[in-house]
């Protein structure tokens, strides 16, 4: 069993609706969970991280973690054709210090 | 935030040949990784490269197939030795940042092996 798994879609939704991406982990000591966004043909860049249980907001993202269910989700509101990327979450132990696990990720295609 | 640039970009290259992966950064930074891509699969951590220690294998990756050099503090190289169809794959360089859980990617190197 994977320690991260994340449906691979692919994803496509239109422009404007609410995307919701999810991932589950079976390794309950992840205390960071974070959310990397890669374009094609590029590296994976940070965008969000939640330490331990709750939701973050910035913007049209929102993150959540379950700890309880080892379940974490990226909400994306006012999806926009520019959100078109593979969404990969990431997982990190404390004390592990680069040590980020991966999921698939997940590629979204939002349609204008 | 850091910028990190690699060469190749690309590249096509004959089964049981060596190719070594540049990754340059425009700072100086403690830790760099290195990762693979295979298609349709997560992002395996290689190893950790600290300047002036022996890079840290991940289970799985062992430093006769994946040799890596850290001579200076901007500065790894990955080499792929003795490469099958199965080493295809797309290579990527990281550093840390200031955060624990923050890692700035280069583009990637995208290998084919035929």
């Amino acid at each position: 069993q994977k320690e991260v798994e994340q449906d691979p879609g692919p994803l496509s939704v239109p422009e404007g609706a609410i995307v919701s991406l999810n991932c589950t982990y079976s390794n309950s000591a992840f205390q960071y969970f974070m959310w990397y966004r890669q374009y094609s043909r590029k590296g994976p860049e940070l965008l969000m991280y939640t330490y331990s249980s709750g939701n973050k907001e910035d913007g049209r993202f929102t993150a959540q973690v379950d700890k309880s269910s080892k379940y974490i989700s990226l909400f994306i509101r006012d999806s926009q054709p520019s959100d078109s990327a593979t969404y990969l979450c990431a997982m990190l132990r404390s004390g592990n210090t680069g040590k980020l696990i991966f999921g698939q990720g997940t590629t979204l295609q939002v349609k204008p | 935030s850091a910028v990190i640039s690699q060469k190749p970009s690309r590249d096509i290259c004959q089964r049981g040949t060596s190719l070594t992966i540049q990754c340059q950064v425009d700072s100086q930074v403690t830790m760099m990784f290195w990762y693979r891509q295979q298609p349709g699969q997560s992002l395996t951590l290689i190893a950790t490269a600290n300047q002036g220690s022996e890079a840290t294998y991940e289970s799985g990756f062992v430093i006769d197939k994946f040799p890596i050099s850290r001579p200076n503090l901007t500065f790894s190289t990955l080499t792929v030795s003795n490469m099958s169809p199965e080493d295809s794959s797309i290579y990527l360089c990281s550093v840390d940042g200031e955060k624990v859980y923050e890692q700035f990617f280069g583009p990637g190197t995208r290998l084919t092996v035929l």
